[in-house]
């Protein structure tokens, strides 16, 4: 079965240090996610990136966090300058549709634990 | 803006025993809801989708109802088993797809 694949599964990173989270999404589907889950809170939506470009994003996504699809497999979510609010674990998802012609859920990967120390 | 509550922080059944979760909403009327299992440390895994025109829905030993007047859906397992234990969380249509906090449901033997 297809699946979302994320690197690293964990990083440690020093306050105001860059991070790049990286994740393969499915290759047929169009549509990419990256969500975030903070311990003991829940699944809170990032940024979805459509068509090369960010179509939806969240208060949470300010200007120190950017997506790329460098390669047009890989799709990145880097923060520039880290903070302790950070810490989080970070999904990444993907699906073959959205909204009203999704006739299937969203693929998540495995995630990646972000540390900000 | 839209709400989601799924109304049990935690729940445990005996197994063998239906498990039953809750999710409600409001400020919305989405056109399907969705529900996905996450087991710690894991991303969410998604289980079903029921639209607004289907009453219920059902997969093996799994059965989600969704009525839009009481703007709430209803998830159960039947014959519930210790691995059926995780969190499972509803999710509203939308773009994106927005969340709820999860149910964590301990099955025992």
């Amino acid at each position: 079965e297809p699946e979302v694949t994320q690197t690293p599964s964990h990083q440690v990173t020093q306050m105001g240090q860059e991070v790049i989270l990286r994740c393969v999404p499915i290759s047929n589907h169009l549509y990419f996610y990256w969500y975030r889950q903070i311990l003991g809170q829940k699944v809170e939506f990032l940024v979805s990136f459509y068509n090369n470009e960010i179509s939806e994003k969240s208060e949470i996504f300010d200007d120190q966090f950017s997506v790329e699809r460098p390669d047009g497999s890989n799709f990145t979510l880097k923060i520039r300058s880290t903070k302790l609010e950070d810490s989080a674990m970070y999904f990444c998802a993907s699906s073959e549709g959205q909204g009203q012609i999704m006739n299937y859920g969203y693929t998540f990967g495995s995630g990646t634990r972000l540390t900000v120390v | 803006s839209q709400k989601i509550e799924q109304n049990s922080e935690a729940l445990n059944i005996q197994e063998g025993k239906t498990a039953t979760l809750t999710c409600n909403y409001t400020n919305y009327s989405p056109a399907y809801l969705q529900w996905y299992r996450q087991d710690p440390g894991r991303g969410p895994v998604f289980l079903l989708l029921i639209r607004e025109n289907e009453k219920e829905k059902r997969k093996e030993r799994l059965k989600v109802t969704f009525d839009t007047t009481l703007k709430q859906s209803l998830f159960h397992i039947t014959a519930s088993q210790p691995a059926d234990s995780a969190t499972y969380l509803c999710a509203l249509e939308g773009t994106p797809l927005v969340f709820g906090k999860g149910t964590r449901l301990s099955v025992i033997a």
